[in-house]
């Protein structure tokens, strides 16, 4: 099945620095990958998300990009702020399988 | 807009009881998923329901079943509760025929099982 790993596994930076987390997936059949942020107590919520017919995306301060060869994708959070700290998950799905398989997550501390 | 719905938000059993969690998708979506999370860990995938049919299986135990009804609306039946079904349990809801929202999944905010 599929497996995704996610680092760092903690990353703190100072508000107004960019963030940076990295996934990696094993099945090259994957063609959806969300990212999730995820706060305490709180159900996953989507923040950005890209298809495999996409090599970039970006929302704001938010982007992602994807990598199909190397197969990995990454988020930037760009001029971070303190309500950016929350454990963020980045997630892959295949045709057919539309459940996510999920990485083992990245807190973020965002340092006023 | 209206999101996914959960309940209980929490809940308190004792171990051999059972527990039943019901969630609510969001209006129009078809599919159902019903994740568990432990403490510090990624949500890992159970089961999934599509039109009322069970459509993927995960890493759900023989203890836990599942369906979803003609109104869409799931329920997570849980058995024989052990300490370690304690967990955070997230259900999420998606649409393969709204083509705007391209199957994205959205999670609702989840119930907590606490086994003593």
């Amino acid at each position: 099945g599929e497996n995704v790993e996610q680092h760092p596994s903690t990353l703190s930076v100072q508000e107004g620095d960019s963030a940076v987390i990295k996934c990696t997936y094993s099945d090259s059949a994957s063609n959806y990958f969300p990212w999730y942020k995820q706060e305490l107590g709180k159900g996953p919520q989507l923040i950005i998300d890209i298809r495999s017919n996409v090599g970039e995306k970006k929302d704001q301060r938010i982007a992602v990009t994807l990598n199909k060869t190397a197969k990995h994708f990454s988020l930037h959070i760009t001029e971070t702020q303190p309500e950016d700290s929350a454990v963020y998950f980045c997630a892959a799905s295949k045709p057919g399988r539309r459940a996510l398989t999920f990485g083992s997550g990245t807190r973020l501390q965002v340092q006023p | 807009a209206a999101g996914v719905i959960q309940s209980p938000r929490h809940l308190i059993k004792e171990k051999r009881e059972t527990a039943t969690l019901k969630c609510y998708p969001i209006p129009r979506h078809d599919t159902v998923y019903w994740y568990q999370q432990g403490p510090g860990q990624d949500p890992q995938f159970l089961i999934s329901f599509y039109e009322k049919m069970q459509s993927d299986k995960g890493s759900i135990p023989d203890r836990f079943s599942a369906q979803q009804f003609s109104d869409y609306h799931s329920e997570l039946n849980m058995s024989s509760l052990e300490l370690g079904d304690s967990a955070l349990y997230f259900c999420a809801s998606s649409s393969r025929t709204e083509i705007s929202s391209g199957n994205t999944i959205y999670f609702g905010e989840g119930s907590w099982l606490t086994v003593v």
